[in-house]
C-alpha cells in the first residue's frame, strides 16, 4: 500500500538555527498538507497545496516558516530561525482532490525538538 | 467551522463493542462527518465518513442521528490495536480537517 514518506523522523536543533522537513506524498495525489501537532493537542493545518500552488497558508507563521512544492510532487517545510515554541510533531498528508469527501493520508511525522 | 464535542477519554475491554460519541449541534446541511484516529507515535489515519446515512466499512460503523446533531463511531470488537485518540471532524465547504482534542480510547486486555 502506498504511503506518505517524511524525513527526518526526528530532529534536534538549537534555537535560532534553520531546519527543513521533507515530504513525498502518495503518487498522483494533487493535494498536500503540512500540519503541526503540539503534545496533547490535535494537528493544526499550517499550509495546503493544490499541485504546486498554495491554497491556504493562513495559519503559517510567515515570518519564520516557508513551504514549497516546486514541481507539484514532493514538498519542503522550512523554519528559520527555530524558536523553543516550535518543538512539535510536523505531519504531512496528501489526498487525491482535496474535497469534503476526500481521505487524507498522513505520514509518520517529524518530531522536532528545539533546545 | 462547526465544532464537535467528544469525551476526553473512554475505556473498553478487549473483544467488546465500543461506542464513541460525538456531538455537533451546529452542523450545516452540507458538512460531512469524518472520523480519524491516531495511534501512539503515528500520524492520524482515516476511519470512516458519512453525510446522512449510517455507514459501514472494514474498520468501523458510523451511526448518524436523524437530525445530524450527533454521531457515534462503533468499533464492533475492540482489540488492543484500537487504543488510540479518535477525532470526530466536520468537513464543510472549505474542505479542511479541523482537529479537536479527540477521545483517548484505552482498551483493557
Amino acid at each position: 500500500e502506498a504511503e506518505v514518506a517524511q524525513s527526518p523522523r526526528y530532529k534536534i536543533t538549537e534555537k535560532s538555527q534553520a531546519v527543513a522537513f521533507w515530504c513525498d506524498p502518495i503518487s498522483g495525489h494533487a493535494t498536500l498538507y503540512w500540519y503541526r501537532q503540539i503534545l496533547g493537542q490535535g494537528p493544526e493545518l499550517l499550509v495546503q497545496f493544490q499541485d504546486e500552488s498554495v491554497v491556504d497558508d493562513s495559519q503559517l507563521p510567515k515570518d519564520r516558516f516557508s513551504a514549497e512544492r516546486l514541481k507539484g510532487v514532493d514538498s519542503t517545510l522550512k523554519i528559520q530561525p527555530a524558536e523553543l515554541g516550535d518543538s512539535a510533531m510536523y505531519l504531512c498528508a496528501s489526498s487525491l482532490a482535496g474535497d469534503r469527501t476526500d481521505t487524507q493520508y498522513f505520514g509518520p511525522g517529524t518530531r522536532l525538538t528545539v533546545l | 467551522d462547526a465544532k464537535t464535542t467528544q469525551p476526553n477519554s473512554m475505556e473498553s475491554n478487549e473483544e467488546e463493542p465500543v461506542h464513541l460519541p460525538c456531538n455537533h449541534s451546529t452542523i450545516s446541511g452540507t458538512d460531512y462527518i469524518h472520523w480519524y484516529r491516531q495511534l501512539p507515535s503515528q500520524g492520524p489515519e482515516y476511519v470512516i465518513h458519512g453525510l446522512t446515512s449510517n455507514v459501514n466499512n472494514r474498520m468501523a460503523s458510523l451511526a448518524i442521528a436523524e437530525d445530524r446533531k450527533s454521531s457515534t463511531l462503533i468499533l464492533h470488537r475492540a482489540t488492543l490495536r484500537d487504543a488510540a485518540v479518535y477525532y470526530c471532524i466536520l468537513v464543510g465547504s472549505n474542505y479542511k480537517l479541523t482537529f479537536g482534542k479527540g477521545t483517548l480510547l484505552t482498551v483493557n486486555p
